[in-house]
This record gives C-alpha cells, sequence and structure tokens, in this order.
C-alpha cells in the first residue's frame, strides 16, 4: 500500500539554527500539507501547497517557514531560525484531490526537539 | 466556542466493553468529518469517515448529528489493542480542505 515517507524521523538542532523537514508524498497525490503537535496538544495545520504553490497557511506559519517541492517526489518545510518553541511533532500529509470524499493521509511525522 | 471539541478523557473501560465519544464543532456549513486513531507519537491513522446517513466498520460505529453540529464513535466490545487517542476532524469549508483536528479522546481498555 503507497505511504507517505518522511525525514528524518528525530532532529535536535539549536536555538536558531535552520532545518529543513523532508517528505514524499504518495505518488499520485497533488495536494500536500504540513501540519504540526506540541507534545500533549492538538494537530494544528501549517499550510497546503497545490501546484507549486501554497495554497492556504495559518497565522502559525509565518516568515521563519517556508515549503518547497524541489522535484517530482520531495516536499520540504523549512524553518529558517528555529525557536524553542518549534519542538514538535511535524506531519506531513496529501491528498490525491480535494474534495470531501478524499481523505489525506499522513507521514509518520518527524519529532523536531530544539534546543 | 472551539472549532472541534472533544472530551480528552481518559475513558479506561474493561475489555468487551461499549465506549462512546462525542464532538462538537462550531462552523454549522463544515461539510466533511472524520475519526482518526493516534497511538502515542505516532501519525494519525484514518479510522473512518462519518456521513449523514451513518456508518458502521465492523465493531465501530459514526453518527452525525448536523442540527447538533456533533459527531459520535461507539466502539463495541472493546480490544486492548483499541487503546489510543481517538481524534475527531472536521474539514475547513474554506478551499483546501484542511483539517481541524479536535484535542482527542484518551481511550484506555484493561485486561
Amino acid at each position: 500500500e503507497p505511504e507517505v515517507t518522511q525525514t528524518p524521523s528525530h532532529q535536535v538542532t539549536q536555538m536558531g539554527q535552520e532545518v529543513i523537514l523532508r517528505c514524499v508524498p504518495i505518488s499520485n497525490h497533488l495536494y500536500f500539507y504540513w501540519y504540526r503537535q506540541i507534545l500533549g496538544q492538538k494537530v494544528e495545520f501549517l499550510v497546503s501547497f497545490y501546484n507549486n504553490e501554497i495554497s492556504e497557511k495559518s497565522e502559525i506559519f509565518d516568515d521563519q517557514f517556508s515549503v518547497e517541492r524541489p522535484d517530482g517526489s520531495n516536499f520540504t518545510l523549512k524553518i529558517r531560525s528555529t525557536k524553542l518553541e518549534d519542538s514538535a511533532m511535524y506531519f506531513c500529509a496529501s491528498s490525491e484531490a480535494l474534495g470531501l470524499s478524499y481523505e489525506q493521509y499522513f507521514g509518520p511525522g518527524t519529532r523536531l526537539t530544539v534546543t | 466556542r472551539k472549532e472541534v471539541e472533544q472530551d480528552p478523557g481518559p475513558f479506561n473501560v474493561p475489555e468487551g466493553a461499549t465506549v462512546a465519544f462525542n464532538c462538537t464543532y462550531s462552523n454549522s456549513a463544515s461539510q466533511s468529518f472524520f475519526w482518526y486513531r493516534q497511538d502515542c507519537r505516532k501519525e494519525p491513522k484514518l479510522l473512518m469517515s462519518v456521513y449523514s446517513s451513518g456508518n458502521e466498520d465492523g465493531r465501530f460505529t459514526a453518527q452525525l448529528n448536523r442540527a447538533s453540529q456533533y459527531i459520535s464513535l461507539l466502539i463495541r466490545d472493546s480490544k486492548l489493542s483499541d487503546s489510543a487517542t481517538y481524534l475527531c476532524v472536521v474539514t475547513s469549508t474554506s478551499g483546501t480542505y484542511k483539517y481541524i483536528f479536535g484535542t482527542g479522546t484518551r481511550l484506555k481498555v484493561l485486561a
């Protein structure tokens, strides 16, 4: 069964450093999302991406964040200068299409720890 | 009012018990609803979509009440392996169908 993959599974970085989280969505999917989950809290939407551009972003997704699809398979989330409060699980998701009957499939997540 | 609200639990139930979770949502225009299951430090996995007519998948039954803006999940004959956090998800009414998650309800099935 096709699945979304993410690397690395765990990233430890120092405050102020840049990190890139990588995702490989399911191959025929067209819509991509990043969500994050701070420990003990709910899953929150960060950004959606379609046709090589951001479709929607949340208030969390400020200038420190960027997304890119550098080639036909990878989808990346970059945090330019990490803060302690960026520590969280980051989930990538993809969907075949937009619409009520198209669910999103989630990757296993990257646990980001900012020290 | 929170966009999607759930009782965080935990619900501790014995094996074989029936347990029900509820979820309320604030946007009456919402069209699409799901229950996801999340194990500790893992990704959310789709348990079932929730349809207006209600739907059943084995031991799991989901119901939607649009008038009251709530969604329910019933688990019959609980198994130890059902222990997890159950996330209520409502799809945004904006263009990208982003997911809006509840905080989740934690279930622990005891032997």
